[in-house]
Parts: C-alpha cells; structure tokens; sequence
C-alpha cells in the first residue's frame, strides 16, 4: 500500500460543478497536509494548507478527517481554468522527522 | 523575480556521464527540498537541508546521488554515472519553516524543474 494514495481520474465535469478528491495516509502520525495544483509541464503551485478545523478559500475547501486518515479538496463552482493535476502532500512521521510525501495526483478535467 | 530558479532547465546526457543541477531558493527561506517526478506520478521526495544541513534524505536514494548546500544558500545536486532510469522531472522547492504546537508549517514554493534525459 502506498503511504500517501490519490485516485488518478481523470475526473470529467462539466462547468459548475462540484468535485471533491479525497487522499489517504497511511501514518496516524503525520502532520501538515496541503494540496497543490499542478499544470501540465509546470511546477506544483501550493493552493492551500489543510487546518484540523478545515478552511476555505473562495471555491475551494479543505478538510481533515484524523481518525480516518485522509484529507479531503472540494471545488465548487468548476471553471474550465480549475482543469490541472492536484496533489496531496503529507508530512509524514519517519524516524524522528517528517518527510513531505507527495500523492501521485488526481486529473481534473473541466470542459463547458 | 524572487522566486526558486534552477539550472540548467533541460540537460541531455549519455549515459554513465556526471551531472550536477543548482537551485536557487527564495532568499529568506531556511528549508530546500530536492524532488524527483516521472510521467504521470507526483514528485517523489529525494532530500532536504534546513540552513546547510541535509536533514534527511531518501532511503530510495542511490549512492551515486549527492546533495549539497555549502552556504544555506543555493544547493547542487550532483548524479554520477548516470543511467536511463535516472531520466526525470528534478523539481527544488524551498519554504519558510517554522514550529507552530509541534507541527512544522512547511509551505513549499517550486523551481520550474530541471528536465534530465539520459540517452
């Protein structure tokens, strides 16, 4: 089992929809959980952190479950710019430290 | 601009040669990691220093891989004897670190990637 899983897609949705990625960690002892965006042949941008308490960010929500170790990226409102590859990054705990571990990312595919 | 730059951003290299990519981070930033990302898989985690210290590196991470930031400034990645499967997206990101209630906040900024192909 991969420490940090996403699932590929492509999700394929039509403008103004709502689409949620979920990302699964495998170490109950990781801390620090972001998302990125990632366009294709560029460098991953930070879109946001994940808080314990969740947070918002315009069309974009964050949420952390502990118990169930994963994190979760809702989009509302899709536009065709949201089409990018996001990806989860979790700290997780190895030996005394925490290593940025990143998912394989999920493609996201707005048409109109 | 006062972003992460790298160099080179593309390098072709026969295989078994040496070659060595630099990074330069955002200037106030302590922390710089060293990625690496293939075709359809997130950036896989290499190494990072705090300062000039390489805090830790991958267990993955062959020998023939070696890291550098002499000064806490920039950082070289040198691969000797490169091999095919060496052929890859090689991403630097550098970020602000601090502890907040035991949990490092470790928001990364990327360089555009230095794309290495081994022929």
């Amino acid at each position: 089992r991969k420490e940090v899983e996403q699932d590929p897609g492509p999700f394929n949705v039509p403008e103004g929809a709502t689409v949620a990625f979920n990302c699964t960690y495998s170490n109950s002892a990781s801390q620090s959980f972001f998302w990125y965006r990632q366009d294709c042949r560029k460098e991953p941008k930070l879109l946001m952190s994940v808080y314990s308490s969740g947070n918002e960010d315009g069309r974009f929500t964050a949420q952390l479950n502990r118990a169930s170790q994963y994190i979760s990226l809702l989009i509302r409102d899709s536009k065709l710019s949201d089409s990018a590859t996001y990806l989860c990054v979790v700290n997780l705990a190895s030996g005394g430290s925490y290593i940025p571990t990143f998912g394989r990312g999920t493609s996201l595919i707005v048409h109109p | 601009d006062t972003g992460v730059s790298q160099d080179p951003r593309h390098k072709i290299t026969k295989r078994g040669q040496n070659v060595t990519f630099r990074c330069d981070p955002i200037s106030e930033h302590n922390r710089l990691y060293w990625y690496r990302q293939t075709l359809g898989q997130g950036p896989e985690f290499l190494t990072y220093f705090q300062n000039e210290a390489q805090l830790e590196k991958s267990r993955l991470l062959s020998d023939r891989f070696s890291a550098e930031r002499p000064k806490g400034s920039f950082s070289t990645l040198e691969i000797q004897r490169t091999e095919q499967g060496d052929s890859a997206m090689y991403l630097c990101a550098s970020s602000l670190t601090y502890r907040v209630e035991l949990r490092d906040n470790n928001e990364q900024f990327f360089g555009p990637g230095t794309r290495l192909t081994v022929l």
